[in-house]
């Protein structure tokens, strides 16, 4: 089986930098994907992780440690529309398997 | 027009009904998935294809079904909703590239109420 754990709830101030944890339990790993949504709307995909290191898209970078079964997301210069609930999600074989989330408040 | 487009976006049902919900997708995809999520559980896998001849069932199916129409429609029934399957169900689709990342294009959900 999986089974994904991430913080239930980050507060951050605008501008600062956050992070945002995700250990994973999983029988076949692939890969780490991150996923935003906003309240009421559809996940957006953000990142994907299949080696270890760090993967850097503008203000977003995501880090995977295989060997830890962890990965985290990284938010610099954080702004107010990036208030939204983060998922993350392994890679198992063919399909993906989401993580509770982590809902991010970002205040002024 | 949405890439990846759910009919209907709210739906309310009596216990005991028949109901469905459909996808339609206009990326090209042959991957396509129902995922529902509830508040605090995150998403979970009800079911997927792969291709128009390939069903298979994910971690929750039980109390579903599907119907892969065409490659570019997926539609997920519930035989005889009950209360506990009020939630918001999502659909998704996938090129399964790698140089993608394998990432999933969701559409806008359909909230689904059963009293």
């Amino acid at each position: 089986g999986q089974s994904l754990e991430q913080p239930s709830e980050v507060t951050a101030v605008e501008g600062a930098i956050v992070q945002i944890n995700c250990t994973y339990q999983t029988s076949g790993f692939y890969g780490l994907s991150w996923y935003q949504q906003h309240d009421g709307g559809a996940p957006t995909f953000l990142s994907y992780n299949a080696l270890d290191g760090l993967e850097e898209t503008g203000r977003f970078s995501s880090f995977l440690s295989r060997s830890d079964s962890y990965g985290y997301l990284l938010l610099q210069e954080l702004q107010m529309k990036d208030s939204a609930s983060y998922f993350c999600a392994v890679k198992n074989f063919n399909k993906f398997y989401f993580g509770s989330g982590t809902k991010l408040n970002v205040k002024p | 027009d949405a890439d990846v487009t759910q009919t209907p976006r709210n739906r309310i049902t009596k216990t005991g009904k028949r109901i469905m919900l459909e996808c339609s997708q206009t990326k090209g995809h042959d991957r396509m998935y129902w995922y529902r999520q509830d508040p605090g559980l995150g998403l979970r896998l009800i079911y997927y294809s792969f291709d128009v001849k390939d069903i298979n069932k994910g971690e929750i199916s039980d109390g579903y079904s599907v119907s892969r129409q065409a490659q570019a429609k997926f539609s997920l029934s519930l035989e005889s909703a009950i209360p506990n399957q009020t939630a918001l169900y999502f659909c998704a689709t996938s090129d399964g590239d790698i140089l993608n990342g394998y990432g999933y294009t969701f559409g806008s959900g359909t909230r689904l109420t059963v009293v």
